[in-house]
């Protein structure tokens, strides 16, 4: 079964950055892409950018344009995204979730961003 | 980017009777290529989110057919046929047409 497993929990001091890893399985990687998001304390949903597994191409969000860089590593099934120059405001649970219909999804990774 | 709006923010249901959620977006979710990508999700307290429905109408594997998507252009609905207490959580629409994707609000569904 399709499973998409994150890395766990951190903890950032402003001006830092953070990569989050999400760990695939069940399926042929290279076969779908990955979109990121991610959801602040009470907040919404709001999505970071897409990565093709299997091109490397990538779209992201305005907002994170400059500051946010995802990859994938097929040798080990893994996509990750790294977030720069982070401030209280990042401070969120990270998801990964497979395209094609985003119907699978990682647990989330909680990062903190707090002095 | 395509704006979602969804109504109502809040819906307290009885227990085995209907409930409906309604997504508008700010622009045609139709393709170039025909299909319309849009999508509900739902999410428990502390869950990730799940999807129930793509493209419209399609439930997701797993997904119990209580649920049930409808619409087209710009004007969406999820109906729940009859509420179960496991359906308590915060529903969201989606649209995947074009990046960037985005979200309604949110619809938080609960028991009266």
């Amino acid at each position: 079964q399709v499973q998409l497993v994150q890395s766990g929990a951190e903890v950032k001091k402003p001006g830092a950055s953070v990569k989050v890893s999400c760990k695939a399985s069940g399926y042929t990687f290279t076969s779908y892409g990955f979109s990121w998001l991610r959801q602040a304390p009470g907040q919404g949903l709001e999505w970071m950018g897409w990565i093709s597994a299997h091109s490397g191409n990538t779209n992201y969000a305005q907002k994170f344009q400059g500051r946010v860089t995802m990859t994938t590593d097929t040798s080990t099934s893994t996509a990750y995204m790294e977030l720069r120059s982070l401030r209280s405001d990042d401070t969120a649970v990270y998801y990964c979730a497979r395209e094609g219909v985003l119907g699978y999804w990682g647990q989330g990774t909680l990062v903190t961003v707090s002095s | 980017d395509i704006v979602m709006t969804q109504t109502p923010l809040s819906s307290p249901v009885t227990l085995g009777q209907p409930a409906s959620i309604s997504c508008r977006s700010s622009q045609s979710l139709e393709h170039s290529h025909g299909n319309t990508y849009l999508s509900w999700l739902q999410q428990r307290p502390g869950q990730p989110p799940r999807l129930l429905i793509y493209e419209i109408s399609n439930r997701f594997s797993g997904v119990p057919d209580r649920f049930s998507g409808s619409g087209a252009g710009t004007d969406f609905t999820l109906e729940i046929s009859r509420v179960e207490a496991e359906d308590v959580g915060v529903y969201y629409c989606m649209q995947v047409t074009q990046f960037p994707y985005t979200f309604g609000q949110g619809t938080k569904l609960e028991i009266k």
